[in-house]
């Protein structure tokens, strides 16, 4: 079956702008989950959501956003860029139960600030 | 708070070599460990994972055993090929939030023909 798709791959913003970027999970995964990855601070979690609800959330500031659809798409958005948001962010799915731990992860949209 | 760290890399090795990716953690009581890879032009993808103490995961070749007196989860292969050469990150999560997964800084492993 199709796996976790991200769009755009990769784009270029300009401080001060904003972006929103999508992911469509695996058929059947009703969790989303999102991951910045920089050089610097490595892999961390923007947050969680399932069934439409934001279920865990990392420690990002509030122009990190995001939201689900009844069809489990989501889509995360960041407001006023700063250049320290260039980074890799990728998506992953999961069913969404407890304890399963199995994540499976997007390729990552890249985006560039400048 | 809950931490991983694990050997910088770069790691370079010759094929059929034997690999260790040393990885410690920090957390109270008992999380579910992970190792992830991430090869060039591709996602994250779980290589194994184990969830109580004394587990092995076990995956392609690559083993790794949940020590709790140690706080460890060392990753192994016996015999490494040009294939695996990727990222390895190692992890850690919560049965509660299995989702809000915690990572090392990952090792970057070259495997030289």
């Amino acid at each position: 079956k199709a796996g976790v798709t991200q769009t755009p791959r990769y784009l270029i913003k300009t401080r001060g702008q904003q972006v929103t970027l999508s992911c469509s999970p695996i058929s059947g995964h009703r969790s989303v989950s999102w991951y910045q990855q920089t050089p610097g601070q490595g892999l961390q979690f923007l947050f969680e959501y399932f069934s439409e609800t934001q279920r865990n959330k990392g420690n990002f500031p509030g122009r990190f956003s995001g939201r689900q659809f009844s069809n489990s798409r989501s889509e995360m958005n960041v407001s006023t860029l700063e250049l320290g948001d260039s980074a890799l962010y990728l998506c992953a799915s999961s069913y969404g139960g407890e304890g399963t731990g199995e994540l499976f992860f997007g390729e990552g949209s890249r985006l560039t600030v400048l | 708070g809950d931490s991983v760290t694990q050997m910088e890399g770069p790691v370079t090795l010759s094929e059929e070599a034997f690999l260790t990716i040393n990885c410690t953690y920090t957390a109270t009581g008992y999380p579910s460990l992970f190792w992830y890879v991430q090869y060039p032009g591709e996602g994250l993808q779980l290589l194994l994972k184990a969830t109580k103490a004394d587990d092995k995961g076990s995956n392609k070749g690559f083993e790794a055993t949940y020590r709790k007196e140690t706080t460890s989860f060392h990753l192994e292969k016996g015999s490494v090929q040009v294939s695996d050469s990727a990222v390895y990150f190692c992890a850690l999560s919560w049965a509660s939030s299995a989702s809000k997964i915690i990572f090392g800084s990952g090792t970057r492993l070259s495997i030289r023909p």
